[in-house]
């Protein structure tokens, strides 16, 4: 079992607040990311990192940053959050190296903003 | 760019039958990893089974088998005498073996076992 964690599960925040949802994993895995899953449940990479000091924004725009001080870190933040970010976000890890290419995934961040 | 496509949105079956899902993806890539994962309701997204593009031969994973068919980019997922354990979100996954090694999702299967 991956040891992928992610706080907090469900928060519910009214407008212009400002979010950090926290990811952790402690396989000493170097690639890390995160997917955010909207409500008919379709998947799409937001950022991802290579190591640390090393992010990059994904496939769909986010208007949310991340950052990855620590190997084992991968944070992301809202600084004003809007109803529109109302969504699932699971992150991510894969180990170095090729490997089997799998990626293990925390239980999500559920984010409901008022 | 890679794209993934899951043209059932739904599949409903009963419990110990088979059930296959379909997917077919896009890429001009000749090296890379297919995947099928699972994600159960409200719970962790987990792997169900990977296929390496080079690899000819079908992965096979205990009830769970695929159909790898390369020239034609499909890529389903067959499940034998299925289970109420089995009652979850299905997604097949694209990943190039090189690179940034992104997985581009479908968009997603519901599968219900009724009992």
């Amino acid at each position: 079992e991956a040891d992928i964690y992610q706080t907090p599960r469900y928060l519910v925040i009214g407008t212009g607040k400002k979010i950090t949802l926290e990811c952790s994993q402690t396989m000493g895995h170097d690639k890390m990311y995160w997917y955010q899953q909207d409500p008919g449940m379709e998947l799409h990479l937001i950022h991802y990192s290579y190591g640390v000091n090393s992010t990059e924004k994904g496939d769909l725009s986010s208007e949310s940053t991340v950052s990855r001080i620590r190997t084992e870190h991968f944070p992301l933040t809202l600084e004003s959050a809007r109803p529109s970010h109302t969504s699932q976000y699971l992150c991510a890890s894969k180990k170095p190296g090729g490997g089997t290419g799998e990626l293990f995934f925390g239980e999500g961040s559920r984010l409901t903003v008022l | 760019a890679q794209t993934v496509t899951q043209s059932q949105p739904e599949m409903s079956v009963q419990e110990a039958e088979t059930v296959t899902l379909s997917c077919t993806y896009d890429t001009s890539e000749s090296n890379y990893y297919l995947f099928w994962y699972k994600q159960p309701p409200s719970r962790q997204m987990i792997l169900v089974i990977r296929q390496e593009a080079y690899k000819q031969q079908n992965a096979t994973e205990n009830r769970f088998s695929v159909n790898f068919q390369k020239a034609a980019k499909s890529f389903s997922l067959k499940i034998s005498d299925s289970q109420l354990g089995d009652t979850a979100m299905y997604f097949c996954a694209f990943m190039k073996h090189e690179g940034a090694q992104k997985l581009v999702f479908g968009q997603g299967t519901r599968l219900t076992i009724n009992p």
